[in-house]
């Protein structure tokens, strides 16, 4: 089944605490993205990559960082999480990131920063 | 500055009437336009999308949405509610920006339909 995971699906820290936010695509697409979704705000988009070794900033993309090693995983990763993080995220893909491509979207991690 | 707009935080709709969720986008060039629809605890679901063509555009569970390029506006529609149709909607936008390519979305609408 084509899909898009992402790992763990909740997950309360505390500020500080390093934490890695997995995502893995089965598709072969080549653009994967980060997503952070808040009441009232809608999703905004953190990193977005077009392909291996290729990422790029997104509209919020302090306080995170990602990589694309392989084509199928595209982590995120928060060195060192604060409050204003807590929020519902989403990863997702789509074959080469243009004009009329459809993403795919991962089934979302909670995240709660005490 | 390229934006899209969703002006109703909140749709009612009994169900068997005819529903519109609104959104309106500026971009530069021309737009590539998208409907998603969240429903509780998943993630988002591609439901249509208008990148050329015919003004009317038929996506899945009976929605379509007409691209009217004078208003700037991509409304999604469907001739009758269901009560299974209460989600949370989002239109989106594809820009052009540099030699990469972004999408924007609206701050989303949450449609109710009550039986």
């Amino acid at each position: 089944e084509a899909q898009v995971t992402q790992n763990p699906r909740y997950l309360i820290t505390v500020t500080g605490k390093k934490l890695t936010v997995t995502c893995s695509q089965n598709m072969n697409h080549e653009y994967m993205s980060w997503y952070r979704q808040d009441p009232g705000l809608g999703l905004r988009q953190i990193y977005y990559s077009m392909n291996v070794e290729v990422t790029d900033k997104g509209d919020v993309p302090e306080g995170y960082k990602v990589s694309r090693k392989e084509k199928r995983n595209f982590p995120l990763i928060l060195e060192s999480p604060s409050p204003n993080q807590t929020s519902l995220y989403f990863c997702a893909s789509s074959l080469r990131g243009v004009e009329g491509d459809t993403q795919y979207f991962g089934p979302g991690t909670r995240l709660t920063v005490l | 500055a390229q934006s899209v707009a969703q002006p109703e935080d909140q749709v009612n709709v009994a169900e068997g009437n005819p529903l519109t969720v609104k959104c309106t986008y500026s971009v530069s060039g021309n737009p590539y336009l998208f409907w998603y629809v969240q429903y509780p605890n998943r993630g988002l679901q591609f439901l249509l999308k208008y990148i050329t063509g015919d003004n009317l555009v038929k996506g899945s569970y009976g929605f379509e949405a007409e691209f009217n390029k004078s208003q700037t506006s991509f409304h999604l529609k469907k001739p009758s509610a269901l009560v299974s149709d209460s989600a949370l909607y989002f239109c989106a936008v594809r820009a052009l920006y540099s030699s990469a390519s972004k999408i924007i979305f609206g701050s989303g609408t949450r449609l109710s339909i009550r039986p």
